[in-house]
């Protein structure tokens, strides 16, 4: 298995361009989620999903959209890029409720400028 | 805001060394977990302890976990430069179906 896995690993972009940071997970898991991670602090929830077609909000959701319609992949989207977007961003999975822990993503690293 | 708050920020021992990483959390739990991140890279799961468990061994790793004091800790033995990197406890609340990470302790392992 390949695991999680993100497209890109680095993405630099123009203040108010848009991209999708891709997500995948070959593990069958029900839950994703996806988090931010700004220099040192630890990661904030951005968005999460129960399964295909479920989706709901973490701790930090403005500026972000997220669908869930596979099981496989979580697409984050970034309608209009700010300078405060600037992060790492980690992708999770894990199996389904009870199965609680989380496989992470390598990250894509994003510059706004 | 972040549920777990690990303490200390940075920590620097000598191979060989015992590591203590404390967390403490604010709501009730679920169960608490620690993962270690190193530099530039994702976050791997070490442990796990449930609400109703004290302490679990896994390893050179010991976790323990008071739900009166709402604190957790991991204790890494005889610590080995491969040990260097970031920790992070994080929380799954009752109710909720999503991990809240603290801000992580820096280990440096001195060889």
């Amino acid at each position: 298995n390949a695991g999680v896995t993100q497209t890109p690993k680095f993405q630099v972009l123009k203040t108010g361009q848009s991209m999708t940071l891709q997500c995948a997970q070959d593990m069958n898991h029900e839950y994703m989620s996806w988090y931010r991670q700004d220099p040192g602090m630890g990661l904030r929830l951005i968005h999460y999903s129960v399964g295909a077609g479920i989706t709901d909000q973490g701790e930090v959701p403005n500026g972000y959209n997220v669908s869930r319609s596979t099981t496989e992949d979580f697409p984050l989207r970034l309608l209009s890029a700010a300078p405060s977007q600037t992060s790492v961003y980690f992708c999770a999975s894990r199996e389904r409720e009870g199965q609680e822990t989380q496989y992470f993503g390598p990250g894509t690293r994003l510059l706004v400028l | 805001s972040q549920q777990g708050e690990e303490d200390p920020q940075a920590l620097s021992i000598q191979e060989g060394e015992n590591a203590t990483m404390n967390c403490s959390y604010k709501t009730s739990i679920n169960n608490l977990q620690w993962y270690r991140q190193n530099s530039g890279r994702g976050l791997v799961h070490l442990i796990l302890i449930r609400s109703n468990e004290r302490e679990k061994h896994s390893g050179r790793l010991r976790v323990t976990l008071d739900t009166s004091k709402k604190s957790s800790s991991l204790l890494i033995t005889a610590s080995r430069a491969a040990d260097t990197a970031s920790y992070f406890c994080a929380t799954v609340d009752t109710g909720r179906r999503a991990l809240t990470f603290g801000s992580g302790t820096r280990l440096q392992v001195q060889p």
